[in-house]
């Protein structure tokens, strides 16, 4: 039973454009959700999360959008850099569980 | 601040050779730990946590087991390793409140079994 889905596993966007990576989750306990960016042979790092009481929070480039009725996240980066390709994991977790629940991940590429 | 270390980096050993991962926090106290598991070209799979010394919790039955014999050292081990058990292993720690927080990872370690 897969709670957290990326359904792309891979996406292309040329530099200076925006990359969009979107997340489906089945379980409405989940009350926080997370993006990680992890290159390979490497551990993941947190980029941004947002709670659930929230539709949108922003860091820089990075802005992440929560649709709770769609039980839908997403993350935009814009503009993409080079230095963003990655695989980037969304996470999601329920207060009081200690347990983060992760998606699948979708690898991006972003073209010079 | 907060650092996690990992060691081995790299771990290459024969099917049926235990196992001993390590993984160390530094600059929090009383955290949350965990033990995650990337098989090639898929996604984390969660193995253990532990909420305190001494308590762990396996979400995945398998080979493998976790002690946390201190509040900032957090152990994965395996009597006899599997070909299966190949992976990069990561370990991640999180404030030990409950409350939603952030999760941080290690540097991980690639374990192949040959």
């Amino acid at each position: 039973d897969q709670q957290v889905k990326q359904n792309s596993p891979s996406l292309s966007v040329q530099e200076g454009r925006i990359s969009i990576l979107n997340c489906d989750y089945t379980n409405s306990m989940f009350d926080y959700f997370l993006w990680y960016k992890k290159y390979p042979a490497e551990g993941p790092t947190f980029l941004i999360s947002i709670s659930s009481i929230k539709d949108k929070n922003e860091d820089g480039r990075f802005t992440v959008f929560l649709n709770k009725s769609a039980k839908h996240l997403s993350l935009h980066i814009v503009p993409s850099q080079p230095g963003d390709s990655a695989v980037y994991f969304c996470a999601a977790y329920t207060s009081g569980t200690y347990k983060y629940i992760f998606g699948t991940g979708t690898r991006l590429k972003v073209l010079a | 601040s907060q650092t996690i270390h990992q060691w081995p980096a790299t771990l290459v050993q024969p099917v049926g050779s235990p196992l001993s991962l390590e993984c160390t926090v530094e600059g929090t106290s009383n955290p949350n730990l965990y033990w995650y598991r990337q098989a090639a070209g898929r996604g984390l799979q969660l193995l253990f946590y532990s909420v305190g010394i001494g308590q762990i919790s396996s979400e995945v039955p398998q080979n493998l087991s976790a002690s946390r014999p201190q509040d900032r050292q957090f152990i994965l081990s395996s009597k006899k390793l599997l070909l299966s058990d190949s992976g990069f292993y990561l370990c991640a720690w999180s404030l030990t409140s409950g409350r939603s927080d952030t999760q941080y990872f290690g540097p991980g370690t690639r374990l192949t079994v040959l």
